[in-house]
């Protein structure tokens, strides 16, 4: 079985300051990871994804990632947060072994909220 | 950009009623989805679809669920006798082969069963 755990169900942080969304997961053989992103009244949209190859993964809207197989983390971060990345944010994970259809499970979701 | 498009945006229904949630996933994408969010929790995955068949199904997917590929753009979800229970947000998600490609997702429905 597959799973992901998102620690903290809020993240606050003013604007200009680092943010980072934490994300751990769990797979039985190696996994795909994604962060996607939730606005309001809106559908989930793609930011990044790890795949295989350099554990730093860069996405959409200066987003990055990293991924660390010993941690079973994928913590997603930005150098410098802005008012309008306040969002709920959602981690996923698919196990490789699963077969080609398989599904994305998700975490529960961190709401960001970036002050002024 | 090809956008994944779901109709209609908000449906509301009497419970024991059917009613079919519409996608269009993006055009030559092979594997077809559906998940569910209830209000504040988490997003689920209901089904997959490839090659006009399931290719899983969640222990939420029961006999009054169904899917269909009616034709060569549309993706639906019927519900045959809607529960409370079943209110939710549906998002469809759409991608290419290969299993490193990435689901994109709709706007979502939702469906509010009184």
């Amino acid at each position: 079985a597959q799973s992901v755990a998102q620690p903290e169900d809020q993240v606050n942080v003013a604007e200009g300051n680092p943010l980072t969304v934490k994300c751990t997961y769990s797979v039985s053989g190696n996994p795909y990871l994604f962060w996607y992103v939730q606005y309001p009244n809106r559908g989930l949209q793609f930011l990044l994804k790890y795949i295989t190859g350099d554990n730093l993964v860069k996405g959409s809207y200066g987003f990055e990632a990293e991924f660390n197989k010993s941690q079973t983390s994928f913590h997603l971060k930005k150098p410098s947060a802005l008012v309008s990345d306040s969002a709920l944010y959602f981690c996923a994970v698919r196990d490789k072994e699963t077969g080609t259809a398989s599904k994305l499970t998700f975490g529960t979701g961190t709401r960001l909220q970036v002050t002024l | 950009e090809p956008e994944v498009t779901q109709t209609p945006s908000h449906q509301v229904t009497q419970m024991g009623q059917e009613v079919i949630l519409r996608c269009v996933p993006i055009s030559n994408h092979l594997y077809f989805y559906w998940y569910r969010q209830i209000l504040g929790q988490k997003v689920e995955f209901l089904v997959s679809f490839y090659n006009n068949e399931i290719s899983e199904k969640s222990e939420i997917f029961d006999d009054q669920f169904s899917v269909e590929r009616p034709d060569g753009s549309n993706f639906t979800l019927k519900i045959r006798s809607t529960k409370l229970e079943d209110s939710a947000m549906y998002f469809c998600a759409s991608r290419l082969a290969g299993p490193q490609e990435t689901q994109y997702f709709g706007p979502g429905t939702r469906l509010l069963v009184l």
